[in-house]
């Protein structure tokens, strides 16, 4: 069965400090992509960033970075130098490409919720 | 173009009463799926559509919900006899034709059932 674990439920954080955000995954598939999305206050959620299972590189896109370790079946995601902006919850989530009956729906973890103190 | 937009951006009703949310995707994407969030949670997936294929009702969570799409136009997610255990912000996505590109999603509508 597929799943997003997210165990960290809240983070405070002081600004410019180093974050991470933990993700475990579990699928059967071989072929199956990893997102992270960000939701504001605002409610909206924003697209970070998308893997798919046979890229194992990291990113990095200024401040954030992820890690993406298919032996421990995480996909991290680190802010570096925190800014209060960076306030929200971030989701991480999973894809299957297979067709054994999922239709690219994503199953979301339960989110992380960040606060950036100044 | 314009990204992905839902109406009514938040609705209260009645117990009992029947609400229509709307959704419009990003033009040329061929996907589109309803998801749920409930206060303090994760999102769940309700339903899929894709080109005229016949729609993926698999996480449905009970029959007073339904949707519709025609072609790859608007959708709108119905949902009848609600109840207090409805109220939610529900949120649409769409992406292009392949499985595992972005999902991209609209701001939500917030449902508040008193």
């Amino acid at each position: 069965a597929q799943k997003v674990t997210q165990a960290q439920t809240e983070i405070s954080v002081v600004e410019k400090e180093d974050v991470t955000l933990d993700c475990v995954y579990e699928t059967r598939d071989t072929t199956y992509y990893l997102f992270w999305y960000k939701q504001p206050p605002s409610g909206e959620l924003v697209f970070l960033i998308r893997r798919n299972s046979f890229d194992e590189q990291n990113e990095i896109s200024g401040r954030y970075s992820w890690n993406f370790q298919k032996s421990t079946s995480s996909f991290n995601f680190t802010i570096t130098a925190s800014q209060v902006v960076d306030s929200a919850v971030y989701f991480c989530a999973l894809s299957e490409a297979g067709y054994g009956g999922s239709q690219g729906n994503l199953i979301f973890g339960k989110g992380t919720k960040l606060s950036v103190k100044p | 173009g314009a990204g992905v937009s839902q109406s009514p951006s938040n609705k209260v009703t009645e117990k009992g009463k029947d609400v229509e949310l709307r959704c419009d995707p990003i033009s040329g994407h061929t996907a589109l799926y309803w998801y749920r969030q409930r206060l303090g949670q994760g999102l769940e997936f309700l339903i899929y559509f894709q080109g005229n294929s016949a729609p993926d009702k698999s996480g449905l969570p009970s029959d007073r919900f339904s949707a519709e799409r025609t072609g790859e136009s608007v959708s709108t997610l119905t949902i009848q006899r609600t109840q207090q255990e409805d109220s939610a912000v529900y949120l649409c996505a769409s992406r292009r034709g392949t499985r595992g590109d972005t999902q991209y999603f609209g701001p939500g509508t917030r449902l508040t059932v008193l």
